[in-house]
């Protein structure tokens, strides 16, 4: 069964700290993998996209690592800002038919 | 990059009435696009795919009837919630995916009608 799970739910970091978010998947066969920020009320927002052969790709302060070994992600947030405060949704994408899964998503919360 | 508008951001109607939202692909050609829903605190539920010049593809669980689809052009998707109820008081979202070119595994998301159903 096609799922993607992330981890954590929640988060509440101090304004400045990093984090890292985790994305868990059993898609297959893989095509790729982004990660989008939806603040609340709007629609998501790319911040990157990795196919199979991409380790890491960094998008200013986001930096998004996948293992297609592992089938795993993370999304690395650098020196938080309180407009990081937002929720962070892992999805992938299998190859033939568009279909794509959607994670729960992470809610982060940054604080002054 | 490109870009996706919906219309409008937010509409509240009366129980009973008929509701459209609209997308647009403004700077792109989408032969596909996506509707998905979004009760608060849950992630995306994709409802439909709608392709352009043909029938929309629903998801387990969505009736076609209630939600009609229509994809008349390469840069326009319109989502008509007909009879509405409170229970589909939402935000409804839809995506566009570029016919092509160098987005061809990208798809970008609108931001988004707030539905209130009174």
């Amino acid at each position: 069964k096609n799922q993607v799970e992330q981890s954590p739910q929640s988060l509440i970091i101090l304004e400045g700290k990093n984090c890292t978010l985790q994305c868990n998947y059993t898609v297959s066969p893989f095509s790729n993998l982004r990660w989008y920020k939806q603040d609340t009320g709007r629609g998501p927002v790319s911040l990157t996209i990795m196919t199979f052969s991409e380790n890491t790709k960094s998008n200013g302060r986001y930096t998004a690592t996948l293992d297609a070994d592992t089938k795993q992600s993370s999304l690395h947030i650098t020196a938080s800002q309180l407009s990081d405060s937002a929720s962070y949704i892992c999805v992938v994408s299998a190859t033939g038919g568009f279909k794509t899964i959607f994670g729960a998503g992470t809610r982060l919360f940054v604080k002054a | 990059g490109a870009v996706v508008s919906q219309h409008p951001s937010w509409v509240i109607c009366k129980s009973g009435t008929s509701v459209k939202i609209e997308c647009r692909s403004l700077d792109f050609q989408a032969t596909t696009m996506f509707w998905y829903r979004q009760f608060p605190k849950q992630s995306l539920m994709l409802m439909a795919t709608s392709n352009e010049g043909s029938k929309a593809t629903y998801e387990q669980g969505v009736e076609k009837d209630k939600f009609l689809i229509n994809h008349a052009s390469l840069t326009l998707s319109t989502l008509t919630v007909t009879s509405a109820h409170p229970e589909d008081s939402s935000f409804y979202i839809c995506s566009a995916q570029p016919t092509g070119g160098v987005w061809d595994t990208e798809a970008f998301f609108g931001q988004g009608t707030r539905l209130t159903v009174v």
